[in-house]
Protein backbone atom coordinates (compact mmCIF):
# COMPACT_ATOMS: atom_id res chain seq x y z
CA UNK A 1 0.00 0.00 0.00
CA UNK A 2 1.30 3.40 -1.18
CA UNK A 3 2.06 5.98 2.29
CA UNK A 4 3.04 9.35 2.00
CA UNK A 5 5.28 10.87 5.56
CA UNK A 6 5.44 14.55 6.45
CA UNK A 7 8.26 14.82 9.19
CA UNK A 8 7.48 18.35 9.98
CA UNK A 9 4.36 18.51 11.67
CA UNK A 10 5.20 22.46 12.04
CA UNK A 11 7.71 25.24 10.37
CA UNK A 12 7.98 28.58 10.43
CA UNK A 13 9.38 31.62 8.06
CA UNK A 14 9.99 35.01 7.65
CA UNK A 15 8.10 36.75 5.32
CA UNK A 16 10.46 37.59 1.60
CA UNK A 17 12.33 34.21 2.84
CA UNK A 18 12.41 31.07 1.00
CA UNK A 19 11.09 27.37 3.15
CA UNK A 20 11.01 23.92 2.09
CA UNK A 21 8.53 21.20 3.23
CA UNK A 22 9.63 18.03 3.16
CA UNK A 23 7.48 14.52 1.88
CA UNK A 24 9.03 11.20 1.16
CA UNK A 25 6.28 8.35 -0.34
CA UNK A 26 6.36 4.95 -0.62
CA UNK A 27 5.13 2.84 -3.58
CA UNK A 28 6.20 -0.35 -6.25
CA UNK A 29 4.53 1.79 -9.04
CA UNK A 30 6.27 3.39 -11.73
CA UNK A 31 3.50 5.74 -13.02
CA UNK A 32 1.82 8.08 -10.19
CA UNK A 33 1.28 12.00 -9.54
CA UNK A 34 2.25 14.17 -6.83
CA UNK A 35 0.11 16.89 -5.38
CA UNK A 36 0.78 19.98 -2.60
CA UNK A 37 -2.50 21.23 -1.34
CA UNK A 38 -3.43 24.19 0.68
CA UNK A 39 -5.36 24.84 3.82
CA UNK A 40 -5.52 27.87 5.17
CA UNK A 41 -7.59 28.58 8.11
CA UNK A 42 -10.58 28.60 6.17
CA UNK A 43 -9.93 24.58 5.90
CA UNK A 44 -10.55 24.91 2.28
CA UNK A 45 -8.34 22.83 0.05
CA UNK A 46 -6.27 24.33 -2.33
CA UNK A 47 -4.33 22.85 -5.33
CA UNK A 48 -0.81 24.07 -5.09
CA UNK A 49 1.23 21.99 -7.63
CA UNK A 50 1.46 18.83 -8.98
CA UNK A 51 3.64 16.82 -10.10
CA UNK A 52 3.41 13.75 -13.08
CA UNK A 53 6.00 10.85 -12.07
CA UNK A 54 7.01 10.51 -15.99
CA UNK A 55 8.56 13.91 -16.14
CA UNK A 56 11.59 14.92 -14.81
CA UNK A 57 11.18 18.51 -15.01
CA UNK A 58 10.36 20.05 -11.93
CA UNK A 59 6.87 21.69 -11.06
CA UNK A 60 6.66 25.08 -10.60
CA UNK A 61 3.81 27.23 -10.19
CA UNK A 62 4.84 31.52 -9.74
CA UNK A 63 6.40 31.30 -6.40
CA UNK A 64 5.77 27.56 -5.56
CA UNK A 65 8.15 24.72 -6.99
CA UNK A 66 9.19 20.96 -6.19
CA UNK A 67 12.09 19.07 -5.87
CA UNK A 68 11.00 15.80 -7.09
CA UNK A 69 13.41 13.01 -6.39
CA UNK A 70 11.75 9.46 -8.35
CA UNK A 71 14.53 7.15 -7.08
CA UNK A 72 14.70 8.59 -3.46
CA UNK A 73 10.62 9.18 -3.48
CA UNK A 74 11.04 12.66 -2.20
CA UNK A 75 8.87 15.51 -3.18
CA UNK A 76 9.48 18.39 -1.40
CA UNK A 77 8.07 22.17 -1.95
CA UNK A 78 9.93 25.34 -2.20
CA UNK A 79 8.22 28.73 -1.60
CA UNK A 80 9.88 31.50 -2.17
CA UNK A 81 10.13 35.11 -1.12
CA UNK A 82 7.17 33.75 1.44
CA UNK A 83 4.21 35.66 2.13
CA UNK A 84 1.73 36.18 5.04
CA UNK A 85 -0.93 34.91 3.17
CA UNK A 86 1.22 31.63 2.73
CA UNK A 87 -0.07 30.93 6.36
CA UNK A 88 -1.48 27.32 6.15
CA UNK A 89 -1.75 23.77 6.70
CA UNK A 90 0.19 22.17 3.89
CA UNK A 91 -0.63 18.14 2.66
CA UNK A 92 1.34 16.61 -0.16
CA UNK A 93 -0.77 13.86 -1.97
CA UNK A 94 -0.18 10.69 -3.77
CA UNK A 95 -2.33 9.27 -6.37
CA UNK A 96 -1.97 6.18 -8.48
CA UNK A 97 -2.37 6.15 -12.26
CA UNK A 98 -4.67 3.57 -12.27
CA UNK A 99 -7.13 4.14 -9.15
CA UNK A 100 -9.42 6.92 -8.42
CA UNK A 101 -8.05 7.73 -4.32
CA UNK A 102 -5.69 10.35 -3.32
CA UNK A 103 -3.89 9.63 -0.66
CA UNK A 104 -2.54 12.46 1.83
CA UNK A 105 0.15 13.22 4.15
CA UNK A 106 -0.39 14.25 7.89
CA UNK A 107 0.14 17.85 6.75
CA UNK A 108 2.75 20.43 7.88
CA UNK A 109 1.43 23.79 9.10
CA UNK A 110 3.40 26.67 8.17
CA UNK A 111 3.51 30.04 10.03
CA UNK A 112 5.11 33.05 8.35
CA UNK A 113 6.17 35.83 10.52
CA UNK A 114 6.46 39.72 9.33
CA UNK B 1 -17.80 26.53 -14.27
CA UNK B 2 -17.72 23.63 -11.95
CA UNK B 3 -18.99 24.68 -8.45
CA UNK B 4 -19.71 21.96 -5.19
CA UNK B 5 -21.64 22.51 -2.68
CA UNK B 6 -21.14 21.05 0.92
CA UNK B 7 -23.92 21.79 3.69
CA UNK B 8 -24.18 22.48 6.48
CA UNK B 9 -21.18 24.21 7.86
CA UNK B 10 -21.19 23.00 11.22
CA UNK B 11 -23.34 20.18 12.92
CA UNK B 12 -23.55 19.58 16.62
CA UNK B 13 -24.85 15.75 16.77
CA UNK B 14 -25.63 14.10 20.61
CA UNK B 15 -24.06 10.50 20.20
CA UNK B 16 -26.60 7.75 19.07
CA UNK B 17 -28.26 10.28 16.92
CA UNK B 18 -28.12 9.89 12.82
CA UNK B 19 -25.79 11.70 10.45
CA UNK B 20 -26.52 13.06 7.37
CA UNK B 21 -23.91 15.23 5.06
CA UNK B 22 -24.58 16.20 1.81
CA UNK B 23 -22.42 17.10 -1.17
CA UNK B 24 -23.59 18.19 -4.71
CA UNK B 25 -21.62 19.28 -7.91
CA UNK B 26 -22.52 21.47 -10.47
CA UNK B 27 -21.21 22.03 -14.38
CA UNK B 28 -20.10 18.41 -14.81
CA UNK B 29 -20.76 15.27 -15.51
CA UNK B 30 -20.22 11.75 -14.40
CA UNK B 31 -17.63 13.22 -11.46
CA UNK B 32 -15.77 11.59 -9.91
CA UNK B 33 -16.71 11.60 -5.94
CA UNK B 34 -15.10 11.07 -2.97
CA UNK B 35 -15.70 12.06 1.02
CA UNK B 36 -12.48 12.43 3.30
CA UNK B 37 -12.11 12.99 7.01
CA UNK B 38 -9.67 14.90 8.85
CA UNK B 39 -9.58 14.24 12.78
CA UNK B 40 -7.83 17.16 14.53
CA UNK B 41 -4.06 17.30 14.15
CA UNK B 42 -4.08 14.43 11.26
CA UNK B 43 -3.92 14.22 8.07
CA UNK B 44 -6.69 13.50 5.55
CA UNK B 45 -8.58 10.43 5.32
CA UNK B 46 -10.29 8.92 2.82
CA UNK B 47 -13.74 7.10 3.38
CA UNK B 48 -15.12 6.85 0.36
CA UNK B 49 -15.15 7.27 -3.25
CA UNK B 50 -18.05 6.83 -6.22
CA UNK B 51 -16.95 6.71 -9.61
CA UNK B 52 -20.52 6.70 -10.83
CA UNK B 53 -24.43 6.25 -9.75
CA UNK B 54 -25.04 3.40 -7.07
CA UNK B 55 -21.02 2.82 -7.30
CA UNK B 56 -19.46 2.98 -3.91
CA UNK B 57 -16.33 2.11 -2.58
CA UNK B 58 -15.62 2.35 0.98
CA UNK B 59 -11.70 2.35 2.20
CA UNK B 60 -12.10 1.53 5.77
CA UNK B 61 -14.42 -0.22 8.21
CA UNK B 62 -16.44 2.48 10.19
CA UNK B 63 -19.85 3.57 11.29
CA UNK B 64 -20.54 5.62 8.39
CA UNK B 65 -22.05 4.81 4.81
CA UNK B 66 -22.48 6.77 1.55
CA UNK B 67 -24.74 6.62 -1.11
CA UNK B 68 -24.70 8.25 -4.78
CA UNK B 69 -28.31 8.74 -5.59
CA UNK B 70 -27.87 11.04 -8.21
CA UNK B 71 -25.21 11.67 -10.85
CA UNK B 72 -23.85 14.93 -9.06
CA UNK B 73 -25.10 13.68 -5.34
CA UNK B 74 -23.11 12.48 -2.66
CA UNK B 75 -24.46 11.76 0.81
CA UNK B 76 -22.60 11.02 4.04
CA UNK B 77 -25.10 9.09 6.73
CA UNK B 78 -24.33 6.98 10.00
CA UNK B 79 -27.61 5.56 11.60
CA UNK B 80 -25.76 6.20 14.92
CA UNK B 81 -23.21 8.35 15.71
CA UNK B 82 -19.93 7.79 17.82
CA UNK B 83 -17.72 9.98 19.77
CA UNK B 84 -14.55 9.25 17.31
CA UNK B 85 -17.04 10.39 14.27
CA UNK B 86 -16.41 13.79 15.41
CA UNK B 87 -13.97 15.59 12.69
CA UNK B 88 -14.30 17.60 9.66
CA UNK B 89 -15.36 16.06 6.58
CA UNK B 90 -14.43 17.28 3.40
CA UNK B 91 -16.23 16.07 0.21
CA UNK B 92 -14.46 16.70 -3.16
CA UNK B 93 -14.52 15.72 -7.37
CA UNK B 94 -12.69 15.01 -9.82
CA UNK B 95 -13.08 14.63 -13.47
CA UNK B 96 -12.06 11.24 -14.13
CA UNK B 97 -9.40 8.64 -12.97
CA UNK B 98 -5.89 7.84 -14.44
CA UNK B 99 -5.14 11.10 -15.48
CA UNK B 100 -3.32 14.23 -13.31
CA UNK B 101 -6.74 16.24 -13.35
CA UNK B 102 -7.25 18.29 -9.88
CA UNK B 103 -9.35 17.10 -7.13
CA UNK B 104 -11.65 19.90 -6.08
CA UNK B 105 -13.05 20.32 -2.39
CA UNK B 106 -16.01 21.62 -0.97
CA UNK B 107 -15.65 24.00 1.95
CA UNK B 108 -16.17 20.50 4.24
CA UNK B 109 -18.28 19.66 7.50
CA UNK B 110 -16.91 20.77 11.20
CA UNK B 111 -19.15 17.70 12.67
CA UNK B 112 -19.13 17.56 16.87
CA UNK B 113 -20.34 14.49 18.56
CA UNK B 114 -21.31 15.18 22.15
Amino acid sequence: AQTVTQSQPEMSVQEAETVTLSCTYDTSENNYYLFWYKQPPSRQMILVIRQEAYKQQNATENRFSVNFQKAAKSFSLKISDSQLGDTAMYFCAFRSYNTDKLIFGTGTRLQVFP
Amino acid sequence: SQTIHQWPATLVQPVGSPLSLECTVEGTSNPNLYWYRQAAGRGLQLLFYSVGIGQISSEVPQNLSASRPQDRQFILSSKKLLLSDSGFYLCAWSVSWASAEKLFFGSGTQLSVL
